[in-house]
């Protein structure tokens, strides 16, 4: 079974662009969660989205929204870029979005912004 | 509130040595804990959780864990380490939703 895959996986923006990432789940899974990891904040959720609902949201500006297709594959869009939104963005992805339930993660990616 | 604790952000320790990584938990409820490794440039890695059945959790990578109610703990531990295993370590848990605690970098020296 193929992996949660993350595109793209590098980018590079500048401040007041905005940009969208994508996260494709493994098969099956119909939970997304979208992480945030910088080295002064650490790991902070931003957002989950089951069954094409947001289910429960981080504590993020507006600027960072998000959507799920039918599919089950997810994109995260983070608008005015600001310096500080430099950082890895994970996504992860689970059967049900069950707290018990593993979440597998994507390997990111990594935005810069100038 | 919730939240997870780890208590160190780096731990040193030689090859085929004990590690020791900690972490500590807040919550009102029986939470759900979990441990993951991050390596570079990699995403999260599950290595073991614990939802409330056996204390003592077993892992990938030989690592276990075992859940103290009366510690309010999680620490994550494995007999001997292996130069494979510096990486980023990550505690994780709560009751309705899941929070990271700031990792804790393990450098294993030869």
């Amino acid at each position: 079974k193929a992996g949660v895959t993350q595109t793209p996986r590098y980018l590079i923006k500048t401040r007041g662009q905005q940009v969208t990432l994508s996260c494709s789940p493994i098969s099956g899974h119909r939970s997304v969660s979208w992480y945030q990891q910088t080295p002064g904040q650490g790991l902070q959720f931003l957002f989950e989205y089951f069954s094409e609902t947001q289910r429960n949201k981080g504590n993020f500006p507006g600027r960072f929204s998000g959507r799920q297709f039918s599919n089950s594959r997810s994109e995260m869009n983070v608008s005015t870029l600001e310096l500080g939104d430099s950082a890895l963005y994970l996504c992860a992805s689970s059967l049900e979005g069950g707290l018990k339930e593993t979440q597998y993660f994507g390997p990111g990616t990594r935005l810069l912004v100038l | 509130a919730q939240s997870v604790t780890q208590l160190d952000s780096h731990v040193s320790v030689s090859e085929g040595t004990p590690v020791l990584l900690r972490c500590n938990y807040s919550s009102s409820y029986s939470p759900s804990l979990f441990w993951y490794v991050q390596h570079p440039n990699k995403g999260l890695q599950l290595l073991l959780k614990y939802t409330s059945a056996a204390t003592l959790v077993k892992g990938i990578n030989g690592f276990e864990a075992e859940f103290k109610k009366s510690e309010t703990s999680f620490h994550l531990t494995k007999p001997s380490a292996h130069m494979s295993d510096a990486a980023e370590y990550f505690c994780a848990g709560g009751y309705q939703k899941v929070t990271f605690g700031t990792g804790t970098k393990l450098q294993v020296i030869p």
